[in-house]
């Protein structure tokens, strides 16, 4: 079985620095992939960022970055730039490339910026 | 944008009751999802639902729960006699390839 770790439960960065959330997997799978979704007050879950594990480029979108280490089953996020905006619970997680499984979530990192 | 819809955004109940929590995923999709999240927990899978059947369920998906897709659009999870363990956030996602698209949930407060 798969599990995931989010190491820091809750981080706090002053606007338009940088902060970086940690993720650790454990898996024996060679090939899925791994997420991270943002949790605003609202509850909501939405999307921040998805990697393949077969690519060895980091996934980019805007100002939020991974740094996917495969053999150290490492996957952290960074968001440069911090916004009010970014306040919320971050989820990592897991999902074996056999569309239909389920996702195996982290505990989560609240994560605060301050203005 | 396509979007998943969940509804009631907020349901009360009282212990013993049986509950409906209705989704409507997005309308390419084939797979669709529950979780929950108690609060203050990290999100649980409870179940996925592939071609009209359930294609794996995890051991809070006992035999209180189930789940149905009535007609093409909507996709409904149903408790049998909630519990007051049951009270959480219920989330519904689609997926087609890989990433799974979320609901906005629905509170579920069993009294």
């Amino acid at each position: 079985a798969q599990t995931v770790t989010q190491s820091q439960p809750e981080m706090s960065v002053q606007e338009a620095e940088t902060v970086t959330l940690s993720c650790t997997y454990d898996t024996s799978e060679n090939n899925y992939y791994l997420f991270w979704y943002k949790q605003p007050p609202s509850r909501q879950m939405i999307l921040v960022i998805r990697q393949e594990a077969y690519k060895q480029q980091n996934a980019t979108e805007n100002r939020f970055s991974v740094n996917f280490q495969k053999a150290a089953k490492s996957f952290s996020l960074k968001i440069s730039d911090s916004q009010l905006g970014d306040t919320a619970m971050y989820f990592c997680a897991f999902m074996k490339v056999d569309y239909g499984q389920n996702f195996v979530f982290g505990p989560g990192t609240r994560l605060s910026v301050l203005p | 944008e396509p979007e998943v819809t969940q509804t009631p955004s907020h349901q009360v109940t009282q212990m013993g009751q049986e509950v409906i929590l209705r989704c409507v995923p997005i309308s390419n999709h084939l797979y669709f999802y529950w979780y929950r999240q108690i609060l203050g927990q990290k999100v649980e899978f409870l179940v996925s639902f592939y071609n009209n059947e359930i294609s794996e369920k995890s051991e809070i998906f006992d035999d209180q729960f189930s789940v149905e897709r009535p007609d093409g659009s909507n996709f409904t999870l149903k408790i049998r006699s909630t519990k007051l363990e049951d009270s959480a956030m219920y989330f519904c996602a689609s997926s087609t390839r890989g990433t799974q698209y979320f609901g906005p949930g629905t509170r579920l407060t069993v009294l």
